[in-house]
């Protein structure tokens, strides 16, 4: 069965450190897709990257990174030099391509970043 | 380009009255989603279409909601009549139905309050 975990319930870091969020999944299918997604105070959630499960190549994007490992079901999710701005609740996300693309979030972790 | 929209942004109603959520998708998404997030969990699908077809609706409370999407483009999501345990954000979300390329965007959700 899709499950999705990321036990880091909330994160408190001083403005410009670097924090590394978690996100352990499970899934009996070879090919699937892992995502993040922003949730600022507003509730909207903000897509943040999509990967693909055939595609381990890490990524980074300004001061987001992400890290890819197959062999530890996880993809986490880097914030270098933290700003106030990045405080938010953080998903992390599975979807298997044998089913319907249906989305399993995890329960979130809440990043402060204190100024 | 039009992100997804979703009226009202806040609601407060009594248990036991009913109330609808109406959601518009971003153009061209075939696929639209419901979801309920209760405050501190992540998201959980509640009913998934494709075009005005329903494809996931597993985890819909069935006996209190429904939910429609008459022409493929806007969708409407019922609650009658409702529980306290109904509070929470509902959240709508849209995607083109391109399989790798499947990313789902959401919209601003609705807060809902029963008391």
């Amino acid at each position: 069965a899709q499950k999705v975990t990321q036990a880091q319930t909330e994160i408190s870091v001083v403005e410009k450190e670097d924090v590394t969020l978690d996100c352990v999944y499970e899934t009996r299918d070879t090919t699937y897709y892992l995502f993040w997604y922003k949730q600022p105070p507003s509730g909207e959630l903000v897509f943040l990257i999509r990967r693909n499960s055939f595609d381990e190549q890490n990524e980074i994007s300004g001061r987001y990174s992400w890290n890819f490992q197959k062999s530890t079901s996880s993809f986490n999710f880097t914030i270098t030099a933290s700003q106030v701005v990045d405080s938010a609740v953080y998903f992390c996300a599975l979807s298997e391509a044998s089913g319907t693309y249906k989305y399993i979030f995890g329960t979130g972790t809440r990043l402060k970043v204190l100024a | 380009e039009a992100g997804v929209a979703q009226s009202p942004r806040y609601k407060i109603i009594e248990k036991r009255q009913s109330v609808a959520f109406w959601c518009n998708p971003i153009s061209g998404h075939a696929t639209l989603y419901w979801y309920q997030q209760i405050l501190g969990q992540g998201p959980k699908l509640l009913i998934q279409f494709q075009n005005n077809g329903v494809v996931d609706d597993s985890q819909l409370p069935k006996d209190r909601f429904s939910a429609e999407r008459l022409k493929g483009v806007d969708s409407t999501l019922k609650i009658q009549p409702a529980k306290l345990e109904d509070s929470a954000v509902y959240l709508c979300a849209s995607s083109f139905w391109g399989g790798s390329q499947e990313t789902q965007y959401f919209g601003p959700g609705t807060r809902l309050l029963v008391l």
